[in-house]
């Protein structure tokens, strides 16, 4: 079956710390891969994607994932957070079940960033 | 571009009464769909609709209904409210077409329902 499992779900972190958050999935066909972030009180929004190409993709607000083929990861990474980076991130992988395309999401990371 | 809109952003309903969540998209998407989210287990799809005219179920859709009206409109009904519905329901959008662009979603605001 198709699934998406994020490691974390709950991170604290201080200002100008190092982030990474862990994505695997497990899909069988050719993967389409995002990131998706929800700040407080919002609706989700596409921080990035992946559907060919470069392994390594660059998104919006400094963040990057990293999609390895070989580990059925996409971990989503940036180098020195901020406060304003306090949110909730889904990994989502493209599926494909009953005739219709779909994503399959993570249960989610809750981010919390220190000042 | 409004994107994707959703009405009402927030309800408070008791139990086995009924509502609908609307939701409308000015991008020329063909599918739509509702989730539901809940803490710990991100985003589970309710229903779906490939386009205009038809509509599939998807992971969780006992207790909701949906009517896809035209193009731009695709509205979940809860024809009686449980406490288990309560729950923070989104809207999104795709195109559809060849390539990996159809599995990118547009998510609405969202609707927060509490079933008392």
């Amino acid at each position: 079956a198709q699934s998406v499992s994020q490691h974390n779900h709950h991170v604290i972190l201080s200002e100008a710390a190092s982030l990474e958050l862990g994505c695997n999935y497990s899909y069988g066909g050719t993967v389409n891969l995002f990131w998706y972030v929800q700040y407080p009180g919002q609706h989700l929004q596409l921080l990035l994607k992946y559907f060919s190409g470069d392994p390594l993709v660059k998104g919006i607000k400094g963040f990057e994932a990293e999609f390895i083929k070989s580990k059925f990861s996409f971990n989503l990474r940036k180098p020195s957070v901020q406060w304003s980076d306090t949110a909730e991130y889904f990994c989502a992988v493209n599926g494909r079940t009953g005739g219709y395309n779909k994503l399959i999401f993570g249960a989610g990371t809750r981010l919390a960033v220190h000042p | 571009n409004a994107g994707v809109t959703q009405t009402p952003k927030f309800q408070v309903l008791k139990t086995g009464q009924s509502m609908t969540l609307q939701c409308a998209q000015d991008m020329n998407h063909n599918s739509m769909y509702w989730y539901r989210q809940d803490p710990g287990m991100g985003l589970r799809l309710i229903y779906y609709s490939a386009s205009e005219g038809t509509t599939d179920k998807g992971e969780v859709p006992n207790g909701y209904n949906v009517s896809r009206l035209n193009k731009r409109e695709f509205s979940l009904r809860l024809e009686s409210a449980a406490p288990s519905q309560t729950s923070v329901y989104f809207c999104a959008s795709s195109a559809v077409g060849g390539g990996a662009a159809k599995y990118e979603q547009y998510f609405g605001p969202g609707t927060r329902l509490t079933v008392t």
